[in-house]
């Protein structure tokens, strides 16, 4: 079975603009959740997604914004980028509630 | 004070040797998981417990819900092993994964 796949793997953003990450579970996996890593604050959870829906939301500005389509497939968003904004991008699906995470290689944005 | 306080930060060992980290939590959880990460970030899950003890191959995690403190031993550690640790708790409210700091092992030939 095909693991968590994260696109792209590396990119790189000027302030103010905007990204899209993507994230394709593990097949059957119908959630899906963000989590952002940083050298500063470590890890810390930004939203997760099940069956289309939003179920959690971390303590991010309103400038994160995600979305999970039907086949589970999810992307966030960050629009008007700061330099804080760089990090490690994770990303890591799971069949249900009460079942173990699987992570994504995760994405490594660079803001400049 | 964090909700999920690891110890130590690093921990440098000669391979054979036998490795504790320790992981202590001060909110409600309905299970502790435990990850690792290695150069380059790949997270792999290695545990995820809510009582009692779990082992897989070297590596044995225990938890003990009353005192909100779990362990993740490392027997005869090997340098393939070197990675940072990180102690994950899922809270019974909300149902978030919040985390601890990690813990940077590094295992010495």
């Amino acid at each position: 079975k095909a693991g968590v796949t994260q696109t792209p793997r590396y990119l790189i953003k000027t302030r103010g603009q905007q990204v899209t990450l993507s994230c394709s579970p593990i097949s059957g996996h119908r959630s899906v959740s963000w989590y952002q890593q940083t050298p500063g604050q470590g890890l810390q959870f930004l939203f997760e997604y099940f069956s289309e829906t939003q179920r959690n939301k971390g303590n991010f500005p309103g400038r994160f914004s995600g979305r999970q389509f039907s086949n589970s497939r999810s992307e966030m968003n960050v629009s008007t980028l700061e330099l804080g904004d760089s990090a490690l991008y994770l990303c890591a699906s799971r069949f249900g509630p009460d079942y173990e995470q699987y992570f994504g290689p995760g994405t490594r944005l660079t803001v400049t | 004070k964090n909700e999920v306080e690891q110890s130590p930060q690093n921990l440098t060992a000669q391979e054979g040797e036998f490795i504790t980290i320790n992981c202590s939590y001060s909110v409600g959880i309905s299970a502790l998981h435990w990850l690792q990460q290695h150069p380059g970030g790949g997270i792999v899950s290695l545990f995820m417990l809510s009582s009692g003890k779990k082992k897989h191959g070297r590596l044995i995690a225990t938890i003990n819900i009353q005192e909100k403190h779990s362990s993740l031993h490392i027997t005869a550690s090997h340098p393939r092993d070197s990675a940072v640790y990180i102690c994950a708790v899922l809270k019974a409210a909300g149902n978030k994964l919040t985390f601890g700091g990690g813990t940077r092992v590094l295992v010495k030939p």
